[in-house]
């Protein structure tokens, strides 16, 4: 099956810093969706990007899909970003199910 | 427009017993899936059901079964549980069945087997 992969494992940033996370993927995929799960654990949705680029306020994300990967930046870092940030991808195949990777545990000091 | 929900927030069981949890998914969509987050093992996909079928199934034994309603909400239900069901469990929703919609995730059940 497809494999997903996040880079890095965990970042430690002072607020106000630039960042860029990265998902690898291994092949051709239907979906690409970036999560940020809070800490009581839900995922909240950050964007619908398998391909392209898109904006919104302080996030960005584009995906390259013929190089299988995509890289979400958070500019200008507050504390309340601090979480865990997880790419997961749907295969071509389809079936509806989304793979997720193991996640960017970000944590951002004031 | 309300989001997807779950109910109960945290359900405590002893191992063996059975564990029903509930999902209403976001109002116009027909698809919903689960997920689970076990500790140490990431973000898993367990089922997807659309118009009250099973469409697809991870890889979770049999005692992990479901059901859609005819209101589209949905039941999770886990039989003679173990100790390694303990996790957090995730409801999604989405408006169609292509897999190029984006699913909606809802605050989700955190499980305990004691």
């Amino acid at each position: 099956g497809i494999q997903v992969e996040q880079s890095p494992p965990d970042l430690i940033l002072q607020e106000g810093a630039n960042s860029t996370l990265r998902c690898n993927f291994s092949d051709s995929v239907n979906n690409l969706q970036w999560f940020h799960q809070n800490p009581w654990g839900q995922l909240i949705n950050l964007f619908y990007i398998p391909s392209g680029t898109k904006q919104n306020g302080r996030l960005s994300a584009t995906t390259v899909a013929t190089e299988r990967y995509s890289l979400l930046y958070i500019s200008s870092s507050q504390t309340t970003d601090s979480g865990v940030y997880f790419c997961a991808v749907e295969d071509a195949g389809g079936y509806n199910k989304l793979i997720f990777g193991a996640g960017t545990r970000l944590a951002v000091h004031p | 427009e309300a989001g997807v929900t779950q109910s109960p927030t945290h359900l405590i069981k002893t191992r063996g017993q059975q564990a029903t949890l509930r999902c209403s998914p976001i109002s116009g969509h027909t698809s919903v899936y689960w997920y689970q987050q076990a500790l140490g093992l990431g973000l898993q996909f367990l089922l997807w059901y659309d118009e009250g079928e099973e469409r697809n199934r991870g890889n979770f034994p049999p005692r992990f079964s479901g059901r859609q309603f005819p209101n589209y909400s949905s039941e999770l239900n886990v039989n003679a549980l173990e100790l390694e069901d303990s996790a957090l469990y995730l409801c999604a929703s989405s408006s169609g069945t292509s897999g190029q919609e984006t699913q909606y995730f809802g605050p989700g059940t955190r499980l305990l087997v004691l």
